[in-house]
């Protein structure tokens, strides 16, 4: 499938800040998610986009679905250093249901 | 969300072994079971996709007489590494779609193999 691109690749960001990351496509998706990837774990499921223009919050998560279809982000506001991690953007493309994913943000977070 | 419970968590094992991982449904049954392959700071890739009682679809560039998988059951897929050498080592993740579209993803926690 179609990789997604990701950026930015990696943040190192202090307690506190906000946090911003996209995914971009050439392609058209139905749907848009967003995963966190813990250390030796699989990924979690953060948040499930479906519409175009949709904005959507998860505690102090808030991701959006790009009106063109193309693309997504997601925002972290006042970020914890269990925020720590590496953050998914998938698509689920018009034809098929296998997501593609993109290549991850690393995001670390100093006290 | 729905259950996925993979094992073993890690394993090590001598070059030319094989090696099986499965991945459960806890509280549903998986009709679908996506297995993904990630090296260190990468990105997942797809393998192969099965399905309860029907033969796996695998991805262009997977070998499928390497990688054997069994979905015989509704609630549990295997992933067999046959002859496995150093090259395989890599985190191997399963997963299962749910929602209306099968849109979401639960995975199971991951295998780490390393082949010596």
């Amino acid at each position: 499938g179609q990789q997604l691109n990701q950026s930015p690749q990696s943040m190192f960001i202090q307690e506190g800040e906000d946090v911003s990351m996209n995914c971009t496509s050439s392609s058209i998706f139905n749907t848009w998610l967003w995963y966190k990837q813990d250390p030796g774990e699989g990924p979690v499921l953060l948040i499930a986009l479906y519409k175009a223009g949709e904005l959507t919050s998860n505690g102090r998560l808030t991701a959006q679905f790009g009106i063109t279809r193309k693309d997504s982000f997601l925002n972290i506001s006042a970020s914890i250093p269990s925020d720590v991690g590496i953050y998914f953007c998938a698509g689920q493309p018009v034809s098929g249901y296998a997501l593609n994913f993109g290549k991850g943000t690393s995001l670390l977070v100093t006290p | 969300g729905a259950v996925v419970s993979q094992h073993p968590s890690w394993v090590i094992c001598k070059s030319g072994t094989s090696v099986k991982i499965e991945c459960r449904s806890l509280d549903f049954q998986a009709t679908t079971m996506f297995w993904y392959r990630q090296f260190p700071k990468q990105s997942l890739m797809l393998m192969a996709t099965s399905n309860e009682g029907s033969k796996a679809t695998y991805e262009q560039g997977v070998e499928k007489d390497k990688f054997l998988i069994n979905h015989a059951s509704l609630t549990l897929s295997t992933l067999t590494v046959t002859s496995a050498h150093p090259e395989d080592s890599s985190f191997y993740i399963c997963s299962t779609p749910q929602g209306v579209h099968n849109e979401k993803l639960f995975f199971g926690s991951g295998t780490q193999l390393s082949v010596l």
